[in-house]
């Protein structure tokens, strides 16, 4: 089955400077990397997502990309902010497969 | 639109017990996920339907846990017994098709003592 690793499992970073995620995943079937954003106590919120017939996308302050060939994507936010704080997942899937492979998270804190 | 629907939130049982854990999804969502969530780790998949019929359940322990999607709407997951390590959050996902996006309920965070 599909394998995903992120990296770092732990960030702090200034408000407002950028934060940058990163995963890679094993199986070149994969089409399909949602991101998302998990609070204390709350169940996981998908921020944005990206399929593999596109190499970058963007939305306000988040962006990811997606380099196919090395079969590794990452989430990019700029100007953080403290609400930023939270655990962000990352995943795969692919479109005869049945599920999302998730990362092992990573702690994001935005020090105000 | 609604969100999806979990309850119980919280449920602290002891070990050997039985405890069932209820979802509802997004209406018209016809694929349902049901995921363990182990302290620091990311979701993994335990069953995923597809209306009422099962997709995968490769990773769900049989012995001990089962679900059920009637009608392809509302789905239970039951764990009989419970072990100390069934301690985790468990989440309930959908999404309109496979492979797009899924939406999380809040979860139930089991307590297993």
């Amino acid at each position: 089955g599909e394998n995903v690793e992120q990296h770092p499992s732990t960030l702090s970073v200034q408000e407002g400077d950028s934060a940058v995620i990163k995963c890679t995943y094993s199986d070149s079937a994969s089409n399909y990397f949602p991101w998302y954003k998990q609070e204390l106590g709350k169940g996981p919120q998908l921020i944005i997502d990206i399929r593999s017939n596109v190499g970058e996308k963007k939305d306000q302050r988040i962006a990811v990309t997606l380099n196919k060939t090395a079969k590794h994507f990452s989430l990019h936010i700029t100007e953080t902010q403290p609400e930023d704080s939270a655990v962000y997942f990352c995943a795969a899937s692919f479109f005869s497969g049945n599920q999302f492979y998730f990362g092992t998270g990573t702690s994001l804190t935005v020090i105000p | 639109e609604a969100g999806v629907a979990q309850s119980p939130r919280y449920k602290i049982i002891e070990k050997r017990q039985s405890v069932a854990f209820w979802c509802n999804p997004i209406s018209g969502h016809a694929t349902l996920y049901w995921y363990q969530q182990i302290l620091g780790q990311g979701p993994k998949l335990l069953i995923q339907f597809q209306n009422n019929g099962v997709v995968d359940d490769s990773q769900l322990p049989k012995d001990r846990f089962s679900a059920e999607r009637l009608k392809g709407v509302d789905s239970t997951l039951k764990i009989q017994p419970a072990k100390l390590e069934d301690s985790a959050v468990y989440l309930c996902a959908s999404s309109l098709l496979q492979n797009t996006e899924a939406f999380f309920g809040q979860g139930t965070r089991l307590t297993v003592v």
